[in-house]
Order: C-alpha cells, then sequence, then structure tokens
C-alpha cells in the first residue's frame, strides 16, 4: 500500500509568484490534514478535509492560502503570492477515521523556500 | 488551550544505549491520544508509538516504549538499544476533542548517536 505522497518535494520561487503543493494521501483515508513548520518552529496544523469538504481551516495563515480537495482525493494547497515568510516545509497527512486516537501518516514534505 | 513541551533541543546518546526523550503537555481533555514520530534527515514523519489517555499499561512498539505518568502529564519516549539510524528529530505530538482531532506538536528533540 502507498503512503501519503506529495509533490514537489522542494519549490523554490521568489516573492510574490504562486505555488501549489499537492498530497496524494492514502487510498481510502477520508481525512485529508495540512501542516507546516516554519524555521525552527513548531509543526502547526494548516486545515483538514474531510472527503472533499473542509472540515477546520482554523489554522490557515491568511486568505493568501487556498486549499482544496476536489472529488475527495488529492488536495492542493496554493499559496498565491507567496512571501519571505511562508518558507517552510509543508507536510501533508491522511487517516481513515477522525478520532483522537487514529494515527495519521504523514507524508515526505514539500520544502519551499521564497526568496 | 492544548499544548506540548519538549524540553530537550538535542540529546546525545552512545550505540546500544538507551535514551529517553521528555515531552509533558497539558490539555483540560478528558480523553487524548499522545504520539511520537521521527523524523530522520530525509525529512519523512514516521510513526512511532501511541499512547491512549485511559490505557492502563505503557505503550511499547519494539525498542521503543513510552513512559506514561498521567499524573504528572508526561509521556517520556524510551528508545532502548540505541541504533546509528536512530540519530533523528523526534516529535511528541497530542490529538484530543478540543482541538477538533488536529495533532499539536512540540518542537522536538534532535537525537544523536555516537558510534
Amino acid at each position: 500500500e502507498a503512503g501519503v505522497t506529495q509533490f514537489p518535494s522542494h519549490s523554490v520561487i521568489e516573492k510574490g509568484q504562486t505555488v501549489t503543493l499537492r498530497c496524494d494521501p492514502i487510498s481510502g483515508h477520508d481525512n485529508l490534514y495540512w501542516y507546516r513548520r516554519v524555521m525552527g518552529k513548531e509543526i502547526k496544523f494548516l486545515l483538514h478535509f474531510v472527503k472533499e469538504s473542509k472540515q477546520d481551516e482554523s489554522g490557515m495563515p491568511n486568505n493568501r492560502f487556498l486549499a482544496e480537495r476536489t472529488g475527495g482525493t488529492y488536495s492542493t494547497l496554493k499559496v498565491q503570492p507567496a512571501e519571505l515568510e511562508d518558507s517552510g516545509v509543508y507536510f501533508c497527512a491522511s487517516s481513515q477515521d477522525r478520532t483522537f486516537s487514529e494515527t495519521q501518516y504523514f507524508g515526505p514534505g514539500t520544502r519551499l523556500l521564497v526568496l | 488551550a492544548q499544548k506540548i513541551t519538549q524540553t530537550q533541543p538535542g540529546m546525545f546518546v552512545q550505540e546500544k544505549e538507551a535514551v529517553t526523550l521528555d515531552c509533558t503537555y497539558d490539555t483540560s481533555d478528558p480523553s487524548y491520544g499522545l504520539f511520537w514520530y521521527k523524523q530522520p534527515s530525509s525529512g519523512e514523519m514516521i510513526f512511532l508509538i501511541y499512547q491512549g489517555s485511559y490505557d492502563q499499561q505503557n505503550a511499547t512498539e519494539g525498542r521503543y516504549s513510552l513512559n506514561f505518568q498521567k499524573a504528572r502529564k508526561s509521556a517520556n519516549l524510551v528508545i532502548s538499544a540505541s541504533q546509528l539510524g536512530d540519530s533523528a528529530m523526534y516529535f511528541c505530538a497530542m490529538r484530543g476533542l478540543t482541538g477538533g482531532f488536529k495533532t499539536i506538536f512540540g518542537a522536538g528533540t534532535r537525537l544523536f548517536v555516537k558510534a
């Protein structure tokens, strides 16, 4: 069984440009989460999808970030326009159920550098 | 509010020895789950071990065990017989009802295993 995959693994863009990150969850996992870790800080929650619906987007930093999950399969996270402080590692995770005991399986992350 | 504290930014251990990575947490949830993840230099987040707040026994998974002391709100990870491949970043994390099932992470502890 394939794990969570993310694309690209690395992205270097200039301030003001747009970047789109993609996450493919484990097949059959309805719950998909985005997290990010900016330089030296804790990993922070961004948002949570249940199938194609946004269940919780309380962690989204501002309206420059747009997440979608059309059809309830893969998800994209678009940053437009990117700012320097958006640099960090963006993780995607998925789980089958939404309980506190359910393990969330993480992807390898996308390293974003905004210059 | 939920919070995870990892007070050891870095730890050294001699190969084949045991090491304890500290984690304390704060939550008002009556039920919650505690997790440890490993992040090697390659960047992926690997799930290691889970402890439920109502579990009577400490969780164990191979060389990993979780020293859970509920009254002290601590969930320390013990790695026995350290191997060079254990060198990585380790994150303690928590999930509970109050947080909407989003995972709250600590700042991480970087473990160095010496040959």
